[in-house]
């Protein structure tokens, strides 16, 4: 059974970079895309973006600017930098596993979540 | 971007009653939706994919319908570990969206 299990640092001044990294223990790293997801508190989800074990990214536009998803496959990890953080960056992050249907990636292995807070 | 739309926002309910929810997209995706319960502190928790999939170890009660723009998750008789938030997602085209969540709350 797969499982996720991610962490990073908590609290984050305006204009730092935000780094956290998520481990895969069990199943595949090889077949699945592998994302990460934040949700702002009491707001909904909002993805990030994503990377395959060859390192292809996808980002979401909105925070391509500032993202950097990063894979070792040594140790079944990846990792996610967001720079220049400000307070809107406030948020409980998630990575995820994507699998497979018919060619699009549906996640369904979730790791535990890590709130990162941005303030001065 | 495909925006997701839930209805309703909050859902008051009680325990054997049956919930129906929506997600409209504001274009078609397909099948590539998602549907996930999240409970207080907790990660979401993967319920549907293709639209109509039940994920490994969902009960049958859950079941989801729908493509193209218009998808409805139906849970048939409600039990009181069902009380949650649940989000819809599509995944077939990039920026992968939520919805914005529908709460259903014990009536």
């Amino acid at each position: 059974q797969v499982q996720l299990q991610q962490w990073g640092a908590g609290l984050l001044k305006p204009s730092e970079t935000l780094s956290l990294t998520c481990a895969v223990y069990g199943g595949s790293f090889s077949t699945s895309y592998w994302s990460w997801i934040r949700q702002p508190p009491g707001k909904g989800l909002e993805w990030i973006g994503e990377i395959n074990h060859s390192g292809s990214t996808n980002y979401n536009p909105s925070l391509k600017s500032r993202v950097t998803i990063s894979v070792d496959t040594s140790k079944n990890q990846f990792s996610l930098n967001l720079s220049s953080v400000t307070a809107a960056d406030t948020a409980l992050y998630y990575c995820a596993r994507g699998s497979e249907h018919m060619v699009y990636y549906y996640m369904d292995v979730w790791g535990q979540g890590t709130t990162v807070t941005v303030s001065s | 971007e495909t925006v997701l739309t839930q209805s309703p926002g909050t859902l008051s309910l009680s325990p054997g009653e049956r919930a129906t929810l929506s997600c409209r997209a504001s274009q078609s995706v397909t099948n590539y939706l998602a549907w996930y319960q999240q409970k207080p502190g907790q990660a979401p928790r993967l319920l549907i994919y293709g639209a109509s999939s039940r994920a490994t170890g969902i009960p049958d009660r859950f079941s989801g319908s729908g493509s193209g723009t218009d998808f409805t998750l139906t849970i048939s008789r409600l039990e009181t570990e069902d009380f949650a938030v649940y989000h819809c997602q599509q995944y077939g085209s990039s920026p992968y969206t939520f919805g914005q969540g529908t709460k259903l709350e014990i009536k």
